[in-house]
């Protein structure tokens, strides 16, 4: 059972807008910046947004982030087949002073 | 560029012990925090541990503290997780990470290695 909540699948057809959401709790969320990251099976996950909405170099900027209270959400725009993928909310948590992690999002892309 | 590489995964008996390296390269290793995280089969991420850039501070998830123990050598680029008393629920994919912070602890894992499977098994 993982501290953040995301739902378990997402589906786009190619060029849509998918929107991935993460809940979480006044430890987590609520006092610290969430994080997204991109995991393919047999890979390094990549991250994609760090701060809430910000994007390492290299990331498209079909990929945004925001955060409202203690959910965060990831939108994808212009959707890509190269984005089905595994996509992970994390946060720092100050009561169990570790990081953690949603189940993850399985994005298939139609 | 960022470059993790993890090594020492393998079999282990259950109550057996494993160490996990993972060798830097890069970046300056000696100013970022780095992190164990782990996902066994068909779930999520787990966070396991972290330590500071200088090695004085360590923390862990509870359900490794006490048989697992993280440690760096920064002359040698390298975090190790020293595993304890395996569990079956220890069997999983671990991935050591860098910590974003630089010379501060971020709690933000950025760059990832592809991971090292553990398998613990009688």
């Amino acid at each position: 059972q993982s501290v953040l909540t995301q739902s378990p699948s997402a589906s786009g057809t190619p060029g849509q807008r998918v929107t991935i959401s993460c809940s979480g709790g006044s430890s987590n969320i609520g006092r610290n910046a969430v994080n997204w990251y991109q995991h393919l099976p047999g890979t390094a996950p990549k991250l994609l947004i760090y701060s809430n909405s910000h994007r390492p170099s290299g990331v498209p900027d079909r990929f945004s982030g925001s955060k409202s209270g203690t959910s965060g959400s990831l939108a994808i725009t212009g959707l890509q087949s190269e984005d089905e993928a595994d996509y992970f909310c994390a946060a720092w948590d100050d009561s169990l002073k570790g990081v953690v992690f949603g189940g993850g999002t399985k994005l298939t892309v139609l | 560029q960022v470059h993790l590489v993890e090594s020492g995964g393998g079999v282990v008996q259950p109550g057996r012990s494993l160490r996990l390296s993972c060798e830097a390269s890069g970046f300056t290793f000696s100013s970022h925090g780095m992190h164990w995280v782990r996902q066994a089969p068909g779930k999520g991420l787990e966070w396991v541990s972290v330590i500071s850039y200088d090695g004085n501070n360590e923390l862990y998830a509870d359900s490794v503290k006490g048989r697992f123990t993280i440690s760096r050598d920064n002359s040698k680029n390298t975090v190790s997780l020293q595993m304890n008393s395996l569990r079956t629920e220890d069997t999983a994919v671990y991935y050591c990470a860098r910590d974003m912070g630089e010379l501060y602890a971020s709690g933000s894992p950025d760059f990832w290695g592809q991971g090292t499977l553990v398998t613990v098994s009688s």
